[in-house]
């Protein structure tokens, strides 16, 4: 069985560097084709994908995004890190990680979201 | 970078009404494309991939259709369970965008 869990602060101030970390548990992402995504839900508004990390360490990341958007990961302790620098009030967002099929782009399962709040 | 619609934004339905909404990508995506369900304060969740495919475990009234531009997700008789919102993502190409989404509500 596949879980995600996605934890961090949940308050940042603007300008400092949100990170959120997904844990996960019931796959390995040194396992050819894997990946987890990023994605986020500013409140009561549509979901943002926000970034790919796979197996091989290779990253895609949302254009409007991405000079600020970072993923690492860290197979052994099975766990990816998001970090996005110099947060402002409009990432303040409910935060997801999904584990990508090994072979397809869809994401099955996601985390249960963690909302972070980006203000003074 | 792929771009995707989503329309109705919002529909009102009763509990047995067929149910139908539509995604369109601004390019082709062949047969790329994924719907998820997102409830009130809770995950989303994998419907359907490869704009047809029910994932395991997901009612036989939920089925989903189309290819290249256009795809369409349909409920054959709407249950309370499935008052919720509803996107389409496409997975032809990073970034995998999402659509703005359909929130289905009770009439």
């Amino acid at each position: 069985q596949i879980t995600l869990k996605e934890s961090g602060p949940t308050l940042v101030k603007p300008t400092q560097t949100l990170s959120v970390t997904c844990t996960f548990s019931g796959f390995s992402l040194s396992t050819s084709g894997v990946g987890v995504g990023w994605i986020r839900q500013p409140p009561g508004k549509a979901l943002e994908w926000l970034g790919i990390i796979y197996w091989d360490d290779d990253k895609h990341y949302s254009p409007s995004l991405k000079n600020r958007l970072r993923l690492t990961k860290d197979t052994s302790k099975s766990q990816v890190v998001l970090t996005l620098t110099n947060a402002d009030p409009v990432d303040t967002a409910t935060y997801y990680c999904a584990h990508k099929h090994w072979n397809f782009n869809w994401f099955d399962p996601w985390g249960p979201g963690t909302l972070v709040t980006v203000s003074s | 970078d792929i771009q995707m619609t989503q329309s109705p934004s919002s529909l009102s339905a009763s509990v047995g009404d067929r149910v139908t909404m539509t995604c369109r990508a601004s390019q082709s995506i062949s047969n790329y494309l994924n719907w998820y369900q997102q409830k009130p304060g809770k995950a989303p969740k994998l419907l359907i991939h490869a704009a047809s495919i029910l994932q395991g475990g997901v009612p036989s009234r939920f089925s989903g259709s189309g290819s290249g531009t256009d795809f369409t997700l349909t409920i054959s008789s709407l249950q309370a369970e499935d008052f919720a919102s509803y996107y389409c993502q496409q997975s032809d190409s990073a970034p995998f965008t999402f659509g703005p989404g359909t929130k289905v509500d009770i009439k």
